[in-house]
């Protein structure tokens, strides 16, 4: 089991806005970092810190936090953003044990 | 532009012991948390440990038993042994460049992992 705990699916439309949560009590503490995983590739850094993207993620990609939740927004999808996100953070226990949440399937229709 | 070049061995029979190495190019390797991470086949990411460049470690409680990672910071490199593998180790494996910090106006701290390899996959079968 994860400490880390998302919704397994998730679908938008087309050119508009979804947000894909992350909730565990580490988050109180940690920043969560939000990784974008295609099929049959490594997976890709698009969220980090308070809210930063990499060089190279589009703006449209956004994270935000509250609590024991941490969101990921995507403003407009688009069709190449279909893919498997991942959040990412230390575990609740202070020993510095990293944990994944169990990820969001995203499809965009 | 730092990358993570890995390699290893793909097919294992139970009982063996994995062994894993990832290479960093073109970046420092002292700062960091060198990572190592998971993938069985159809499932999520699981964090297996992580080393940074003196030699200290965490590892995932699940497979502390059995993994030990180690580093040699003459080559700028880093390993993964896994002993006593079964079928239930089969998946791609990952290393990352892992990175911590406090951002100090909200005093939160980050963690992130923002640079991988391509993944190894190793099948783990009699």
């Amino acid at each position: 089991s994860s400490e880390l705990t998302q919704d397994p699916a998730v679908s938008v439309a087309l050119g508009q806005t979804v947000r894909i949560t992350c909730q565990g009590d580490s988050l109180r503490s940690y920043y969560a970092s939000w990784y974008q995983q295609k099929p049959g590739q490594a997976p890709v850094l698009v969220i980090y810190g308070k809210n930063n993207r990499p060089s190279g993620i589009p703006d449209r990609f956004s994270g935000s936090s509250s609590g024991n939740t941490a969101s990921l927004t995507i403003t407009g999808a688009q069709a190449e953003d279909e893919a498997d996100y991942y959040c990412n953070s230390r575990d609740s226990s202070g020993n510095r044990i990293g944990v994944f949440g169990g990820g969001t399937k995203l499809t965009v229709l | 532009q730092v990358q993570l070049q890995q390699w290893g061995a793909g097919l294992l029979k139970p009982s063996e012991t994995l062994s894993l190495t990832c290479a960093v190019y073109g970046g420092s390797f002292s700062g960091y948390y060198w990572s190592w991470i998971r993938q069985p086949p159809g499932k999520g990411l699981e964090w297996i440990g992580e080393i940074n460049h003196s030699g200290s470690t965490n590892y995932n409680p699940s497979l502390k038993s059995r993994v030990t990672i180690s580093v040699d910071t003459s080559k700028n490199q880093f390993s993964l042994k896994l002993s006593s593998v079964t079928a239930a180790d089969t998946a791609v494996y990952y290393c990352a460049r892992g990175c911590q910090g406090h951002h100090k106006p909200s005093g939160g701290v980050f963690y992130y992992m923002d640079v991988w390899g391509k993944g190894t996959t190793v099948t783990v079968s009699s």
